[in-house]
């Protein structure tokens, strides 16, 4: 059983528009989450992250929304730009530092 | 460029092979890991050392056997593998045994005939 669920495999926006990547969590014991962008032939890259004391996390055009309650987090990405295009994976821990269980992705297709 | 090298980029091996995969990092960390990514499956953790210790083993079949001499490299050996183990073989370290920002290798394309 998936703690960690991305449940939109694939996701197309044009240039300049938001995106919006969901992730859902069943684990209450999840208090640290992260995001990594992962290009092809390469590894995932470290993109932003959000302790569960906070609700929201903005880097640049990155921004990670927290809903404790929910247990659902989400990644926007203002203004969408085509080397954006990747694949996302969202991932939780039970303590900041811990092991990380990731969901499945969403891959990314911004279009020019 | 991420710090943390793997090689082969790509391997094919049969079912009676012993091969190995490697990886490098180049960043000070001590902590090291192997995640295998199959097709539409989320990243599995396989193996993580700290200082050398193996500190975690996922219920990884035997078939897969990790080393690490040091804290900078880390190996994986293959031996009978099965077609279903057909995957991206991902290593990745970090400073401490937290996987936080943990930054990973490219990874190695094994196929398994």
């Amino acid at each position: 059983d998936q703690q960690v669920k991305q449940n939109s495999p694939s996701l197309s926006v044009q240039e300049g528009r938001i995106s919006i990547l969901n992730c859902d969590y069943t684990n209450s014991m999840f208090d640290y989450f992260l995001w990594y962008k992962k290009y092809p032939a390469e590894g995932p890259t470290f993109l932003i992250s959000i302790s569960s004391i906070k609700d929201k996390n903005e880097d640049g055009r990155f921004t990670v929304f927290l809903n404790k309650s929910a247990k659902h987090l989400s990644l926007h990405i203002v203004p969408s730009q085509p080397g954006d295009s990747a694949v996302y994976f969202c991932a939780a821990s039970a303590q900041a530092g811990n092991m990380l269980t990731f969901g499945g992705g969403t891959r990314l297709m911004v279009k020019p | 460029e991420t710090g943390v090298t793997q090689t082969p980029r790509h391997l094919v091996m049969g079912m009676t092979n012993k091969k190995s995969l490697k990886c490098e990092q180049h960043l000070g960390h001590n902590a090291m890991y192997w995640y295998k990514q199959s097709a539409k499956k989320p990243l599995e953790l396989m193996f993580v050392y700290n200082f050398k210790e193996q500190t975690e083993n996922n219920s990884v079949p035997s078939r897969f056997s990790p080393e690490c001499p040091n804290s900078s490299h880390l190996f994986l050996h293959l031996h009978t593998l099965q077609p279903e183990d057909s995957a991206l073989y991902l290593c990745a370290s970090s400073q401490g045994q937290g996987f936080a920002e943990a930054f990973f290798g490219q990874g190695t394309r094994l196929t398994v005939v």
